[in-house]
């Protein structure tokens, strides 16, 4: 089984709101990935968690906040996003890092 | 640094034709790994395939195969018969697997080619 899920699927927020996006893996995976996707484009890489530890950062901007709660769940905390940030949200995981990532579906986020 | 180039942006064939994606990469490190996704209008990254540097054996599974050629820096995708549902964008990838290089583990990706296939 090498399944990702996400949620939501969906998301529209406003610049004042704060929102999370939600992964989890059940494969035993220790690292996890946060991807930002905008169309037409390929992804690009924003975090990296490794047991559960952050250990890469991307230059991402304070306004997305990663969290790890534990080895099976990432979150992504959204608070006065950008009309720019609107794009799909991926998040994959591997068993450790350097190996194989599986992606989950993503959420679509618009930002009005 | 490494770079991955996927020179056909967007390709549109007839279903059962043959079709080939190319793949050329750069990088300095001696041991690496090469990956194909495919994103259909869903979005999933879904994984084909990974191959590491070492091993330069062509793979076939079903209608997809594989030509890596590290004399040429490339690993090409080749879709056998293709059907309606292969339309998808395609990604080509590239992880260093040396540790101690900032590229380190990180997917590199192509910028993708379009793939249709038309009924």
């Amino acid at each position: 089984d090498t399944e990702v899920t996400q949620t939501p699927k969906h998301l529209v927020m406003g610049m004042t709101n704060k929102k999370s996006l939600k992964c989890e893996q059940h494969m035993g995976h220790r690292a996890m990935y946060w991807y930002k996707q905008k169309a037409k484009k390929p992804p690009e890489l924003m975090f990296v968690y490794s047991y559960e530890k952050l250990s890469i950062n991307e230059s991402v901007p304070s306004r997305f906040s990663p969290e790890c709660p534990n080895s099976s769940l990432l979150n992504l905390h959204l608070h006065a996003l950008q009309p720019e940030d609107s794009a799909l949200y991926l998040c994959a995981s591997s068993q450790e890092y350097t190996d194989t990532q599986y992606f989950g579906p993503g959420t679509r986020l618009t930002v009005l | 640094a490494q770079k991955v180039t996927q020179a056909q942006t967007e390709i549109s064939v007839v279903e059962k034709e043959d079709v080939t994606l190319d793949c050329v990469y750069e990088t300095r490190d001696t041991t690496y790994y090469l990956f194909w996704y495919k994103q259909p209008p869903s979005g999933e990254l879904v994984f084909l395939i990974r191959r590491n540097s070492f091993d330069e054996q062509n793979e076939i599974s079903g209608r997809y195969s594989w030509n890596f050629q590290k004399s040429t820096s490339s690993f090409n995708f080749t879709i056998t018969a293709s059907q309606v549902v292969d339309s998808a964008v395609y990604f080509c990838a590239l992880s260093e697997a040396e540790a101690g290089g900032t590229s380190y583990g990180k997917l590199t990706f192509g910028q993708g080619t379009i793939l249709t296939v038309h009924p």
